[in-house]
């Protein structure tokens, strides 16, 4: 399986600021995702992120609050923007190394906003 | 809409003793079926997985999940459950050509009294 690395692992961001997590695969993968997980909660995807064009966004997110931007087939990355409290979560992205493959998780970003 | 279920949030077992975690799922179509465990601080890792044939699934850490069509279930097992067990469980879907999306059930928390 792919090996997935995601940067920062942890943050702790003042309100009103924004924050870019980066997360790069060993290995060229079809697919790139990423979810969030609210503190207690299960985890909601935000968005699918295409390579070379915009990503697709579940109902509830947006580009504006949410950029990601994915220029190959082994990074991506995701803005959390303007930032208030209740965008504390853990950010994780994830990969499926190929169609039909089990999805992939890296260890997640832990962001807190104060 | 797809949804997951699981039925219980919090598990406690003794070490040793044998461990069931529920999942059911309301689709009208057999998706595939994941079982993913997450330690604390921990990003998320595929225990196993069904997407079609035999029934009872062989997973990783010595876990099987039987999946029941007329049930609509995918409940977790193992026989033996260890101290390091102790962690969160989810139970996610994925609907065949629905965009390699997953729908994550809430969670099951796993404590192991010693």
């Amino acid at each position: 399986s792919a090996v997935i690395s995601q940067k920062p692992s942890r943050d702790i961001c003042q309100r009103g600021t924004s924050l870019t997590i980066q997360c790069q695969v060993d290995s060229q993968v079809t697919m790139m995702f990423w979810y969030r997980q609210q503190p207690g909660q299960s985890l909601t995807l935000i968005a699918t992120a295409n390579q070379g064009s915009e990503a697709t966004y579940e109902s509830g997110f947006v580009i504006d609050k949410f950029p990601i931007s994915r220029p190959n087939l082994t990074f991506s990355t995701l803005t959390v923007s303007n930032m208030s409290p209740e965008d504390s979560s853990i950010y994780l992205c994830s990969v499926r190394t190929a169609l039909g493959s089990p999805l992939h998780f890296g260890n997640g970003t832990r962001l807190t906003v104060t | 809409a797809q949804s997951v279920t699981q039925p219980d949030i919090h598990i406690t077992v003794s070490e040793g003793a044998s461990l069931e975690l529920r999942c059911n799922y309301s689709y009208g179509a057999t998706p595939y079926l994941f079982w993913y465990v997450q330690s604390p601080g921990q990003g998320l890792q595929l225990l196993l997985k069904y997407f079609s044939g035999d029934t009872l699934v062989q997973g990783i850490k010595g876990f099987e999940a039987e999946f029941k069509r007329s049930q609509s279930s995918f409940n977790l097992r193992k026989p033996s459950v260890h101290w390091s067990d102790a962690a969160e469980y989810f139970c996610a879907v994925e609907i065949t050509g629905g965009g390699n999306k997953l729908t994550f059930g809430t969670g099951t928390q796993l404590k192991v009294e010693l």
